[in-house]
């Protein structure tokens, strides 16, 4: 059974500082790893989806990493922004998408 | 225009009643899911549907019965709701699938359901 976990569970940083993210995942034997964004009371939006043979990903001041044989993902967002307060979950997709339960960032003007 | 849109998105009940939550998508994906958030705010799937075929249950009670009466719909049916059934449902969507997931594609979440049960 593919069990994610997400550290750190909440995050504070002023704006302006660079935000890293981890995930990691016990079944290596996944086909990608996805990124999300979920803002309270909304649903989920899609942010990077890193396919298996890949090491990285980027979208703007976003990029993600991917070591699958170490069953582990980084996300780095560079120069945070108030904006950017929401909670990032990552997923795993061995045959359905496994959710870590997220880290919450909160970007301080 | 709403990518996948789901109503409604609060609903109250009482315990033992029986409820529906709709689901659409206008992208023209041919798989369709559905997930629930329980309070700590884990996201788990239930089903998945592609092409109105049942392709993946995870173990959810009985209780839960999913329709797709079309590609573009799938909707989720809750026979004699329990306290535990309170959660917010997500339902999803996704370009292509093998045997049911999104292998090289991101999947489409709608706004969610709130689902209070008394």
């Amino acid at each position: 059974k593919q069990e994610v976990t997400q550290i750190p569970a909440a995050l504070s940083v002023p704006e302006g500082e660079n935000l890293v993210l981890n995930c990691s995942f016990t079944d290596s034997a996944i086909y990608n790893l996805q990124w999300f964004r979920q803002d309270p009371g909304k649903g989920l939006t899609s942010l990077l989806l890193i396919q298996s043979s890949q090491r990285e990903q980027t979208s703007g001041r976003l990029n993600a990493s991917l070591d699958k044989s170490s069953g582990r993902s980084t996300l780095y967002i560079a120069a945070s922004q108030p904006g950017d307060s929401a909670t990032y979950l990552c997923a795993a997709n061995d045959y359905k998408l496994s959710f870590g339960a997220g880290t919450t960032v909160t970007v301080r003007a | 225009d709403t990518a996948v849109s789901q109503t409604p998105k609060y609903l109250v009940t009482q315990m033992g009643n029986d409820k529906s939550i709709k689901c659409e998508q206008n992208l023209g994906h041919d798989t369709m899911y559905w997930y629930k958030q329980d309070s700590k705010k884990f996201l788990k799937i239930m089903f998945s549907y592609n092409n109105k075929e049942l392709i993946i249950n995870e173990t959810v009670p009985n209780r839960f019965s999913p329709k797709s009466p079309d590609k573009a719909h799938l909707n989720l049916h809750i026979n004699s709701l329990e306290l535990g059934d309170s959660a917010v449902y997500f339902c999803a969507s996704s370009q292509e699938s093998t045997r049911g997931v999104a292998l090289g594609y991101t999947q489409y979440f709608g706004p969610g359901t709130r689902l209070t049960v008394l």
